[in-house]
């Protein structure tokens, strides 16, 4: 089975933190992806990567980073958390440009106090 | 602009149908797409239309016109384990980008 695996199911941070969520695919797929998922709201872009060093902002990209040093593996870092930023943090990957079929990882709830 | 709707919540009968709607306004539209997530879960996907007409997978089909700026998911013989949100996701152009409606959460009664 094809998997995306996010490291942590739930996170408890303090407001001014630096949080890194990390995010690996076994499927060799070139495209990655974070978003963050609000109630009420679709899901929002945040970065995604095409390739290993390479990293675009999507819609939302403040307040965000990213690393991609491997292709397995894409990291989102929160440099410094505020409350604003308590959100369910979803991770894709696609084998394809235009992301036709993605694969999720089962998120990470951050929560920032 | 940009914009995707479709119903918050729906309810239905174990062994019904049900159809959840979609309705967009983009520009350069080049596919739709259906995915299911249970509470707790990660999205997976279902269906991607982007040609007129109806796709059917087993007890799953996706309708889309695109003069309307329209689709809807059809299930059938509805199941316990359909209880889920449904998002609905459009792509524009060649944009990698998908705009995400804020899904449909459907409720199955026996």
């Amino acid at each position: 089975d094809v998997k995306v695996t996010q490291s942590s199911r739930y996170l408890v941070k303090r407001t001014g933190e630096k949080v890194f969520l990390e995010c690996v695919q076994d499927m060799d797929h070139e495209n990655m992806f974070w978003y963050r998922q609000d109630p009420g709201l679709g899901l929002r872009l945040i970065y995604f990567s095409y390739d290993v060093k390479m990293k675009e902002k999507g819609d939302i990209p403040e307040g965000y980073s990213v690393s991609r040093e491997k292709k397995e593996r894409f990291s989102l870092i929160l440099e410094s958390a505020s409350t604003n930023q308590t959100s369910m943090y979803l991770c894709a990957s696609s084998s394809d440009r235009g992301g036709e079929k993605l694969f999720f990882g089962s998120g990470t709830q951050l929560s920032v106090l | 602009g940009q914009n995707i709707d479709q119903p918050t919540e729906m309810t239905a009968t174990e062994g019904a149908i049900v159809q959840i709607n979609c309705t967009y306004q983009t520009s350069g539209f080049n596919g739709l797409f259906w995915y299911q997530q249970h509470a707790g879960e990660a999205p997976t996907f279902l269906s991607y239309n982007v040609l007129d007409g109806l796709e059917e997978k087993g007890r799953f089909s996706s309708f889309l016109s695109r003069s309307k700026g329209y689709s809807y998911l059809l299930l059938k013989e509805l199941q316990m384990k359909d209880s889920a949100s449904y998002l609905c996701a459009v792509r524009e152009g060649s944009n990698y980008q998908l705009i995400w409606g804020a899904g449909t959460k459907l409720i199955i009664k026996p």
